[in-house]
């Protein structure tokens, strides 16, 4: 069964440059998530999309913005990047908007920032 | 706000174990729950989930059971097998109104099975 491609797998940056981050979801999924996680940390939330419009907002900073196109996929880009950034990036989609809808995830890229 | 905990970690067991993790949430309303799994280096795989009260969702051999009146879900394994190790991630479920749910998840618990 095809699953949510993420790319790159790793990405390496310098502090105060720029990265883009890509998502495809499953087919027919019509929402997206990214996360970021740290290392040894849970998953933390920072944005969604549902149907190409922002549905919801965590701890995301004003450096990072992210949209979602007209095929459904999705990029989180990432300005002005700080060493605190280095961190997992997990997209998931899932198939709808409720609740009991599951969230599948990538496998993440890691960005590393020296 | 909506909230997930779990036991700490690392849990060692030795293979054919009994496995427990325990998880309990705080949230308004009727949140669904989730077990993901995570092992190393890859993305959150679903291990299980189930949507109301008193549903038990199963995988692999895992359970758990969604218990409102103790707002738990913990998770249970009768035999762990060393290719069980991984982290094991609790978490709660909400819709949004813009659409999609918002997942909440617990820290984390860290499994080890040894020979």
């Amino acid at each position: 069964a095809a699953g949510v491609i993420q790319s790159p797998r790793h990405l390496i940056k310098e502090k105060r440059e720029t990265a883009t981050l890509k998502c495809y979801p499953i087919p027919r999924h019509d929402t997206v998530y990214w996360y970021q996680q740290g290392p040894g940390q849970d998953p933390q939330f920072l944005i969604s999309f549902y149907e190409k419009m922002q549905s919801d907002k965590g701890s995301i900073p004003d450096r990072f913005s992210a949209q979602q196109f007209s095929d459904y996929h999705s990029e989180l880009n990432m300005s002005s990047l700080e060493l605190g950034d280095s961190a997992l990036y997990f997209c998931a989609s899932s198939p709808g908007k409720r609740a009991t809808d599951t969230q599948y995830f990538g496998p993440g890229t890691r960005l590393t920032v020296l | 706000g909506n909230s997930v905990t779990q036991m700490e970690g690392p849990v060692t067991l030795s293979e054919e174990a009994f496995l427990t993790i325990n998880c309990t949430y705080t949230a308004t309303g009727y949140p669904s729950l989730f077990w993901y799994v995570q092992y190393p280096g890859e993305g959150l795989q679903l291990l299980l989930k189930a949507t109301k009260a008193d549903d038990k969702g199963s995988n692999k051999g895992f359970e758990a059971t969604y218990r409102k009146e103790t707002t738990s879900f913990h998770l249970e394994k009768g035999s762990v097998q060393v290719s069980d190790s991984a982290v094991y991630f609790c978490a709660l479920s909400r819709a949004l109104t813009g659409g999609g749910n918002k997942l909440t998840f617990g820290t984390g618990t860290q499994l080890k099975v040894e020979l």
